[in-house]
């Protein structure tokens, strides 16, 4: 079965862009969720979807948005890219339930120059 | 809010050594716990986790760790260290009250393996 698939791995922006990454979860699984990896502030966590609706989310500016599709698929969007915004993006899926476990992806790079 | 703490940001042990990585979490109600590890470049992959069953988990890789609600914590412990050990190793708690998917993660033990 195929894991968690993120797109693009590896990507440049200059600040004021915006950015969206993608997200495909593990056939079946109806939760994704995203998490937000840097050295300064290590892992934090930035919204979860189930069913195309957002249940839970982080501590983060308006700027960082998501959305997910019929087939569970994900996306987030960063508007307005800072500086600080450079960091290491995760994406998990899981069935949903608390508790269950959660599987991530590699990950989408992002460097803001 | 949840918190969760890992003692040692850096953690050095010979090959053959005990590997003991230490966690302990806040929350008023026993959470769900885990750990997972994040080799270079890589996702995070899970070791194991606790849901309230038995309080000694075991996980791959022959790692285990032990639920202690009096300490709130959840050591992780491998008896023999190898060298493909060495890696990032994150715990993360989950409030069983949460419907959902969200991971509260401590700041991670960076673990090494000296030959």
């Amino acid at each position: 079965k195929a894991g968690v698939t993120q797109t693009p791995r590896y990507l440049i922006k200059t600040r004021g862009q915006q950015v969206t990454l993608s997200c495909s979860p593990i056939s079946g699984h109806r939760s994704v969720s995203w998490y937000q990896q840097t050295p300064g502030q290590g892992l934090q966590f930035l919204f979860e979807y189930f069913s195309e609706t957002q249940r839970n989310k982080g501590n983060f500016p308006g700027r960082f948005s998501g959305r997910q599709f019929s087939n569970s698929r994900s996306e987030m969007n960063v508007s307005t890219l800072e500086l600080g915004d450079s960091a290491l993006y995760l994406c998990a899926s899981g069935q949903g339930a608390s508790g269950n476990t959660i599987y991530f992806g590699e990950g989408s790079w992002l460097t803001v120059v | 809010a949840q918190s969760v703490t890992q003692l040692g940001s850096h953690v050095s042990v010979s090959e053959g050594a005990l590997v003991l990585l230490r966690c302990n979490y806040s929350s008023s109600v026993p959470p769900y716990l885990f750990w997972y590890v994040q080799y270079p470049n890589q996702g995070l992959q899970l070791l194991l986790k606790y849901t309230s069953a038995a309080t000694l988990v075991k996980g791959i890789n022959g790692f285990e760790a032990e639920f202690k609600k009096s300490e709130t914590s959840f050591h992780l412990t491998k008896p023999s260290a190898h060298m493909s050990d060495a890696a990032e190793y994150f715990c993360a708690v989950s409030d069983q009250g949460n419907a959902g998917n969200m991971l509260t993660f401590g700041g991670g033990t960076r673990l090494m393996v000296k030959p």
